[in-house]
């Protein structure tokens, strides 16, 4: 069965604390990994897409990257506002269907 | 700006009684969506299409409708909401193998 699972479900920083949230999945034929932010009540917003193992991607504080069966959100030195939901999708080959994570809820401390 | 506008933001309604969300979109986008959202059970899917007059299940289908009339709109139907839909509801568009934009959520609530 095609899945995608985010981990933690829940994770609380120090500000300045550096750490890794993780999206594995078992789809056969990705097409595309993409991570979002979601702040509580609204949207979720883009991030990131990557296509290929091997991939990375870099926007402030945050650096994402993807293997074969996982994928990593790392946070360096993140802040207080970095506080938010981080979701993950994986998109299949050739169609429009896209499987979400639930998501791991980040809260960073000042 | 390329945007997904979603209308209400707020529903407070009572079971049984029609309501519509509506959702509309201006990039020109081919693949639109709706989505609910519960605590702990993530982004459902509720409905998508791909193109004008194509639309098909997604994972929680029960209790809606949709039409797609033209590109831009994609309105979300409860012909006669019961409590446990009672949810935060996200639509979204985009093209194939891209990122999705989302509207801004509805807050659903069905007494």
């Amino acid at each position: 069965e095609d899945q995608v699972t985010q981990s933690p479900e829940a994770l609380r920083l120090q500000e300045g604390e550096s750490s890794s949230l993780n999206c594995s999945y078992t789809v056969s034929g990705l097409r595309g990994l993409f991570w979002y932010r979601q702040d509580p009540g609204k949207g979720p917003e883009f991030l990131f897409t990557l296509y290929s193992a091997g991939e990375e991607k870099e926007k402030e504080r945050l650096k994402a990257t993807l293997t074969k069966k996982e994928s990593f959100l790392h946070i360096t030195a993140p802040k207080p506002e970095d506080s938010a939901t981080y979701l993950c999708a994986v998109g299949y080959s050739g169609t429009y269907k896209y499987i979400f994570g639930t998501g791991t809820r980040l809260k960073v401390l000042a | 700006e390329a945007q997904v506008t979603q209308n209400p933001r707020y529903l407070i309604t009572v079971t049984g009684k029609k309501l519509t969300v509506t959702c509309s979109q201006n990039m020109n986008h081919e693949y639109m969506s709706w989505y609910r959202q519960d605590p702990g059970l993530g982004l459902r899917q509720i409905y998508y299409s791909m193109n004008v007059e194509v639309t098909d299940k997604g994972d929680v289908p029960e209790g809606y409708k949709v039409s797609r009339k033209e590109k831009r709109n994609f309105p979300l139907i409860l012909e006669s909401p019961s409590p446990n839909q009672t949810s935060l509801y996200f639509c979204a568009s985009r093209m194939l193998n891209t990122e999705a934009f989302f509207g801004q959520g509805t807050r659903l609530t069905v007494v």
